[in-house]
């Protein structure tokens, strides 16, 4: 039973490139979050989805940032036009049901975005 | 603005003895804690939560303490092994959006052999 998948694990960016990040949940998992990690810190809640719908994208920037999670295939983060701030780790989670904390979220390996 | 804190970045512990995480928060409205352990290169993996109604949670090697009063909790490891060396993360939750955990910055633990 696979877990959470991410890819790509690195990914390299000129600033001004185009960033996308995939993430499949595990099986039977219908939910899926999106977090960030800075340097040094916690991770950020940045977008919950479910299939064909944005949930709570209350964390994630308004500008350049957008996510989704189709009916077939992998949740999507995209970033437009990167900056050198866009650097971090993002790792998506999953959870079978409704988003009720208590429903653990299980995490991917994360991908780890350098911004040149 | 950090909502939950740990103020140790890291923690050097002798294989065989305890090791005790600590975990300090702001806000009043979480009701939800969890400890998450990582690997370098790997993603955060669920240890043990704790609701707010109970003051203690078990689960074999591993026990969390909540202190609402406080607003502080820790996580117990007895015996520590040198499987246990990760960063650990404390994070919360409340009400209405509890899917979305405030997380801490991380403590690194080192068992010693």
């Amino acid at each position: 039973n696979a877990g959470v998948m991410q890819n790509p694990r690195h990914l390299v960016r000129r600033r001004g490139q185009e960033a996308r990040l995939r993430c499949s949940p595990m099986k039977g998992h219908s939910h899926v979050y999106w977090y960030r990690q800075l340097p040094e810190e916690g991770l950020k809640f940045m977008v919950y989805l479910q299939k064909e719908n944005i949930i709570d994208e209350s964390g994630m920037p308004k500008e350049r940032f957008s996510a989704e999670f189709p009916k077939e295939g992998p949740s999507i983060l995209r970033i437009q036009q990167v900056v050198r701030g866009d650097s971090a780790a993002y790792f998506c989670a999953s959870s079978r049901t409704s988003g009720a904390v208590s429903d653990t979220q299980y995490f991917g390996p994360g991908t780890r975005l350098t911004v040149l | 603005d950090q909502q939950v804190k740990q103020n140790s970045p890291s923690l050097s512990v002798q294989e065989g003895r305890i090791s005790i995480l600590n975990c300090d928060y702001t806000n009043s409205m979480f009701d939800y804690f969890l400890w998450y352990k990582k690997y370098p290169a790997e993603g955060p993996t669920f240890l043990i939560s704790i609701s707010s109604i109970k003051d203690k949670n078990e689960d074999g090697r591993f026990t969390v303490f909540l202190n609402k009063s406080a607003k502080h909790l820790s996580l117990h490891i007895v015996p520590s092994q040198p499987g246990d060396s990760a960063v650990y993360f404390c994070a919360a939750s409340a009400g209405d959006s509890n899917y979305q955990l405030i997380w801490g910055a991380g403590t690194k633990l080192i068992i010693k052999p």
